[in-house]
């Protein structure tokens, strides 16, 4: 499997301002996904963050509230806009599959803890 | 959309019992994994099922994809303090190549009292 790394850990951020979260794979990987973890609760799909094009959202993710980048085949960052104290979540990345086809396993990154005051 | 009944929400046990939950669903997944989650981690991926009827172990966790593809168990023999934590199912659809989405159930959340 892929070592897969994210940064911030966490972060304390004012409502009303951006927090840019990024993931890093330690090889090439097809597919990258983001995700959110609402406190106690189980993993929700954001969009699945596609290499050269713009990602694909999930109903209730737009890409305004969250844009998507995705440069190269080990890298991928998620923006969290205009922040409200609802967006208070942990968000993790996941990949699917070294570069050449999927595996069906995701791995998962340690998450960033965002809490917004 | 799809979605995951998990079973038991939570569960609180002795070191040394046996651990047992599942996952149904009213429809079919080509791949059933299971993953655990501590405090402060992403989930670890435990075990992946990929055919139905397929009994696959990790050490003292057994898992099994249901011949009807619309559930998956998860077993714990023994259980030691350090299995606390958060135990996922998610199931995944696949079509001529094309992947759906990755679907999470709630969680079953194990406290072992040693």
């Amino acid at each position: 499997s892929a070592v897969i790394s994210q940064k911030p850990s966490r972060d304390i951020c004012q409502r009303g301002t951006s927090l840019t979260i990024q993931c890093q794979v330690d090889s090439q990987v097809t597919m990258m996904f983001w995700y959110r973890q609402q406190p106690g609760q189980s993993l929700t799909l954001i969009a699945t963050a596609n290499q050269g094009s713009e990602a694909t959202y999930e109903s209730g993710f737009v890409i305004d509230k969250f844009p998507i980048s995705r440069p190269n085949l080990t890298f991928s960052t998620l923006t969290v806009s205009n922040m409200s104290p609802e967006d208070s979540s942990i968000y993790l990345c996941s990949v699917d599959g070294l570069a050449g086809g999927p595996t069906y396993e995701q791995y998962f990154g340690p998450g960033t803890r965002l809490t917004v005051t | 959309g799809q979605q995951l009944n998990q079973s038991p929400q939570s569960m609180f046990i002795q070191e040394g019992e046996d651990v047992s939950m599942n996952c149904t669903s009213s429809s079919i997944f080509n791949t059933w994994l299971w993953y655990k989650q501590e405090p402060g981690e992403g989930p670890v991926l435990l075990i992946a099922l990929y055919k139905a009827g397929e009994l696959t172990s990790n050490g003292r966790l057994t898992a099994q994809f249901g011949i009807t593809r619309k559930d998956s168990f998860l077993n714990i023999s023994a259980s030691i303090p350090s299995d606390v934590g958060i135990y996922f199912c998610a199931g995944l659809t696949y079509y001529g190549g094309s992947q759906g989405n990755l679907i999470f159930g709630k969680g079953t959340k194990l406290s072992v009292k040693p």
